[in-house]
């Protein structure tokens, strides 16, 4: 079966300093993958997503970017926060031939 | 852009049965209505899927209009745990393309 595992699952960090969340998959190859982002009581914004090692899209214009180093390895990185990178970062895969989105547990930034 | 849109928010009885409306009027041919929901601090959960024939689960069943423009998931008795945010979304059974959410519905399930 398809697990995702992020990491970490919470993090504080200060204003300007630098953010590397991670996710990896298992049980599937050549996933879709993709990281949304849940500001409080708000929905899901897509931020990236990819198709395969080395290729993202990015939807939102921001200090973030995002790395596909390895086929089931997404990356979402930050060199200098800010305070609206606060949220609740959400990567799920789409498993080809079955349609179906998966996400992991979420990663929890506060950025102060 | 999402392909859908939602109510922002509805409150059901507890024991009755709790109707989601989704509207997709520009879904294409080749593309399945997905239901997840999201309990709070929680990544989204997969509820249902369909194409064009009502589906029904475990958890829900999915009534999908014969023009496919819009479809309504259904929790036939809904408990306090079924307080969540559900979203409708539209895909393509192999896609490659992004996949965006709407804002969702926020269903409150009163005691």
């Amino acid at each position: 079966s398809q697990t995702i595992h992020q990491w970490p699952a919470t993090l504080v960090q200060p204003v300007g300093s630098p953010l590397s969340l991670e996710c990896t998959v298992e049980g599937t190859s050549n996933p879709n993958l993709y990281w949304y982002r849940q500001a409080a009581g708000r929905g899901l914004q897509l931020l990236f997503y990819s198709v395969g090692i080395g290729q993202i899209s990015s939807e939102v214009p921001q200090n973030l970017s995002a790395s596909r180093p390895q086929d089931r390895q997404f990356i979402l990185s930050s060199k200098k926060l800010l305070l609206s990178d606060s949220g609740f970062y959400l990567c799920a895969l789409a498993g080809v031939g079955t349609g179906e989105l998966f996400f992991g547990e979420g990663s929890r930034l506060t950025v102060l | 852009d999402a392909k859908t849109t939602q109510p922002p928010s509805m409150d059901c009885a507890e024991g009755r049965a709790a109707n989601l409306p989704c509207n997709h009027s520009t879904i294409s041919g080749n593309e399945y209505v997905y239901w997840y929901r999201q309990i709070h601090s929680q990544g989204p959960q997969y509820i249902i899927h369909g194409l064009k024939n009502n589906e029904t689960n475990e958890m829900a069943s999915l009534i999908i209009t014969e023009d496919r423009k819009s479809s309504t998931l259904i929790l036939p008795h809904a408990t306090l745990r079924d307080t969540a945010v559900y979203y409708c979304i539209v895909r393509a059974y192999f896609g490659n393309e992004k996949l965006t959410f709407g804002t969702g519905t926020r269903l409150t399930i009163i005691p």
